[in-house]
């Protein structure tokens, strides 16, 4: 089944403690992004990937870091959490660019 | 930041009756694509329009896209139960960078 996974899908932490929320598709997808969905503002891109190897930021890539070590791999790393970092997070994945596939979602709690 | 704004934020209906739901821009697109999201899901897309003017249909649903690619509508005929949802309009210049609406969330009442 074609699918774009998230791990973990809820995560609870405190500030500081650096988390990696994992992201994979099986789809053979070139691009990948990552978004964060709050209420009143919608989804923002945090991070998109073009390639292996190829990153670039998003409307809010503060406090975030990524890699495109892999195809289908395109992990989202918090160095140091902080709680307006709290946020339910979605991976996408997409051949062209266009037709995004999501994940099912991370949501995280930063106390 | 480019900003899309939805309308209506909130719409709740009777099952059988009509509505359209707007996204709007001061910004041009090249592209603009509708997603539904359902509560505790990621967003699955509906329509990718590209072209000015461009009108798609999917059931009952009709998608178009405003000549000047600033503004974009979906119209929803005899809504149904299973139409409740989350509905979200994001434009690309690129087709790396993607700018969301707040969403419309619709409440289809049997």
């Amino acid at each position: 089944e074609a699918q774009v996974t998230q791990n973990p899908r809820y995560l609870i932490t405190v500030t500081g403690k650096k988390l990696t929320v994992t992201c994979s598709q099986n789809m053979n997808h070139e691009y990948m992004s990552w978004y964060r969905q709050d209420p009143g503002l919608g989804l923002r891109q945090i991070y998109y990937s073009m390639n292996v190897e190829v990153t670039d930021k998003g409307d809010v890539p503060e406090g975030y870091k990524v890699s495109r070590k892999e195809k289908r791999n395109f992990p989202l790393i918090l160095e140091s959490p902080s709680p307006n970092q709290t946020s339910l997070y979605f991976c996408a994945s997409s051949k062209t660019g266009l037709a995004q596939y999501f994940g099912p979602g991370t949501r995280l709690l930063v106390l | 930041t480019q900003l899309l704004e939805q309308s209506p934020q909130f719409l709740s209906i009777q099952e059988g009756e009509n509505l359209t739901v707007y996204c709007n821009s001061s910004s041009v697109f090249s592209s603009l694509q509708w997603y539904r999201q359902e509560p505790g899901e990621g967003p699955v897309l509906l329509v990718t329009v590209v072209t000015g003017g461009e009108v798609k249909k999917l059931k009952r649903l009709t998608f178009q896209f405003g000549d000047a690619r600033k503004d974009s509508s979906l119209h929803i005929t005899a809504a149904q139960p299973g139409d409740t949802g989350l509905y979200l309009c994001a434009g690309s210049n690129t087709g790396n960078q993607f700018y969301f609406g707040t969403g419309t969330s619709l409440t289809v009442i049997p």
